[in-house]
């Protein structure tokens, strides 16, 4: 069973671009999650979709925002990018409610 | 709300040594416990975890960690140190059946292995 995909892997973006980074979950799996981690902060949550609705948000601006399709698949989106949104964001699916998360390789931004 | 704290950023262990990462955490409800580890541009693997069943907990490469109520604690053991467990492993928490998976991470530990 194919894991979870993250694209792309690596992205440079300038300050004041906007940024859209994709997740394509295990098959079968309904919940997809989106961490960011930096060396400074650590990992930090910014939200959870489920079958399309956002049943959860962190501690994070408005200008990140996701979505996810009726195929599970989810995006991220971040706009007017800041130096300090440089860090590498997770993906994770899982397949139901207090089942463990299964995390892609992430996508590392980096905005100059 | 709910926190994990880890101590020691960094630990060093010679190659066949114990491994002892430790994980202290802070929860109002019975929590769910998590151990992931970390390789170099990688995202996070599951190590094993702790959803109130057994309090010994086995995982993935010969780890194991230990729930302990009184103490708050969630200590990651492994026997014998081999050189490809040199990674960052994470200790995580949320809350049992809170319907929506929001895990609390603590900051890292970074695990050298010394041949």
């Amino acid at each position: 069973k194919a894991g979870v995909t993250q694209t792309p892997r690596y992205l440079i973006k300038t300050r004041g671009q906007q940024v859209t980074l994709s997740c394509s979950p295990i098959s079968g799996h309904r919940s997809v999650s989106w961490y960011q981690q930096t060396p400074g902060q650590g990992l930090q949550f910014l939200f959870e979709y489920f079958s399309e609705t956002q049943r959860n948000k962190g501690n994070f601006p408005g200008r990140f925002s996701g979505r996810q399709f009726s195929n599970s698949r989810s995006e991220m989106n971040v706009s007017t990018l800041e130096l300090g949104d440089s860090a590498l964001y997770l993906c994770a699916s899982s397949l139901a409610s207090d089942s463990p998360l299964h995390f892609g390789n992430g996508t590392r931004l980096t905005v100059t | 709300a709910q926190s994990v704290t880890q101590l020691g950023s960094h630990v060093s262990v010679s190659e066949g040594a114990l491994v002892l990462l430790r994980c202290n955490y802070s929860s109002s409800v019975p929590p769910y416990l998590f151990w992931y580890v970390q390789y170099p541009n990688q995202g996070l693997q599951l190590l094993l975890k702790y959803t109130s069943a057994a309090t010994l907990v086995k995982g993935i490469n010969g780890f194991e960690a230990e729930f302990k109520k009184s103490e708050t604690s969630f200590h990651l053991t492994k026997p014998s140190a081999h050189m490809s467990d040199a990674a960052e492993y994470f200790c995580a928490v949320t809350q049992s059946g809170a319907g929506s998976y929001q895990l609390t991470f603590g900051k890292g530990t970074k695990l050298s292995v010394i041949p």
